[in-house]
């Protein structure tokens, strides 16, 4: 069975540039979860989607960052203007139902993002 | 807002050796989860602990629901190399959403 498929699994990008960041969620599952990794701050949620609807983006670190799911298979992430701040590991995870239900997240391989 | 404190921040231990973590919070969680990071992955569930004092074990892997609902432990008896990784201690805060501890980074030297 397929997993959470993240793409690309590496972006280096230029400040100022536009960045989309892109997740196909395992099939049949109504949740789908952004999350960012760094060092300094381990995994934060950033946004959380159930049945395609944005329930919780108090995560989203400011106005540079958009996330959508047009439809139960497809999400993106998308940030700009890029700053070099944004870099870190950007994960998609998805759960059969919502996560205080279902609590087992299925994580994608993640998005090394490094903006110069 | 809810945090999860995981200790210790990192473990450098040789292979064969027995290996325990921790992971406490400021409030109580009705549900503690123990997840493991591969280098260039992303995390994958281990175990899951529902009720206190719940002692729940996956081949080597042992957890615990601490009795006071603020903590969980993780003990991994006998490391082989691939239990390299990062460990994060993770638990439902509000809703849906689950919030993550910054992880124990563990080593095996040779």
């Amino acid at each position: 069975d397929a997993g959470v498929i993240q793409s690309p699994r590496h972006e280096v990008t230029e400040m100022g540039q536009e960045v989309t960041l892109r997740c196909k969620p395992i099939s049949g599952h109504d949740s789908l979860f952004w999350y960012r990794q760094t060092m300094m701050r381990g995994l934060e949620l950033l946004i959380y989607f159930n049945n395609n609807v944005p329930i919780d983006d108090s995560g989203m670190p400011e106005d540079r960052f958009s996330a959508k799911m047009p439809n139960a298979s497809f999400s993106t992430l998308k940030i700009q203007p890029s700053e070099p701040r944004d870099s870190a590991v950007y994960f998609c995870a998805s759960s059969l139902t919502g996560a205080a239900t279902n609590e087992k997240l299925f994580f994608g391989s993640g998005t090394q993002l490094s903006v110069l | 807002g809810q945090q999860l404190n995981q200790s210790p921040q990192s473990m450098f231990i040789q292979e064969g050796e027995d290996v325990s973590m921790n992971c406490t919070s400021s409030s109580i969680f009705n549900t503690w989860l123990w997840y493991k990071q591969d280098p260039g992955e992303g995390p994958v569930l281990l175990i899951a602990l529902y009720k206190a004092g719940e002692l729940t074990s996956n081949g080597r892997l042992t957890a615990q629901f601490g009795i006071t609902r603020k903590d969980s432990f993780l003990n991994i008896s006998a490391s082989i190399p691939s239990d390299v990784g990062i460990y994060f201690c993770a638990g439902p805060a509000g809703d849906d959403k689950i919030i993550f501890g910054k992880g124990t980074r563990l080593h095996i030297l040779p």
